[in-house]
């Protein structure tokens, strides 16, 4: 079974700086995708960043990029000139593709409080 | 309008009681999944279903049933609610294997 590991169960940054929030996973899969969801105090999840591991090339999607590292399992979220309205939780998640187009199973870590201070 | 809505939004229960929560969706996907969130664990699948033919169970599926009533449509019953299934519900859609998975707003459950 994968397992997903967030080591930073809180984080701060103060505005317009920059953060970076860890994920690790664990797996024998080849193909996979991976993706950081953002939970603001409203509870709804929200897409962040999706990166998919046969790409070598880091995903951006606007202050929020990824380091992705598949040697090491590792997949953090950079998130640049941050923003009062980025304090939320942050989760990272694992899919797993089964074969014969079976699943699209997600598999969360634990998650990162991010508090943005003014 | 949200594609994906969930009813309701809170519940309060008591212990025994048998629970239905809905979950309908306006993306027109065929996928749709049910989530449980517990502070510190993260999300952990419930069930999911490929169709409407087609119902899987997930990681945490004891003491939990599920209905596909139509491709927009999937609930999740709990047949006799127990305070260990007090937690936050998810439901998610997606279109295809390896697409990105869209969120519902969540219903907090709290049994007593």
């Amino acid at each position: 079974a994968q397992t997903v590991t967030q080591s930073q169960p809180e984080m701060s940054v103060q505005e317009a700086e920059t953060v970076t929030l860890s994920c690790t996973y664990d797996t024998s899969e080849n193909n996979y995708y991976l993706f950081w969801y953002k939970q603001p105090p409203s509870r709804q999840m929200i897409l962040v960043i999706r990166q998919e591991a046969y790409k070598q090339q880091n995903a951006t999607e606007n202050r929020f990029s990824v380091n992705f590292q598949k040697a090491a399992k590792s997949f953090s979220l950079k998130i640049s000139d941050s923003q009062l309205g980025d304090t939320a939780m942050y989760f990272c998640a694992f899919m797993k593709l089964f074969p014969n187009n079976a699943g699209n199973m997600l598999t969360f870590g634990g998650g990162t409080r991010l508090m943005v201070k003014p | 309008d949200a594609d994906v809505t969930q009813t309701p939004r809170n519940r309060i229960t008591k212990t025994g009681k048998r629970i239905m929560l809905e979950c309908s969706q306006t993306k027109g996907h065929d996928r749709m999944y049910w989530y449980r969130q517990d502070p510190g664990l993260g999300l952990r699948l419930i069930y999911y279903s490929f169709d409407v033919k087609d119902i899987n169970k997930g990681e945490i599926s004891d003491g939990y049933s599920v209905s596909r009533q139509a491709q927009a449509k999937f609930s999740l019953s709990l047949e006799s609610a127990i305070p260990n299934q007090t937690a936050l519900y998810f439901c998610a859609t997606s279109v295809e294997r390896g697409s990105t998975q869209y969120f519902g707003p969540g219903t907090r459950l709290t049994v007593l």
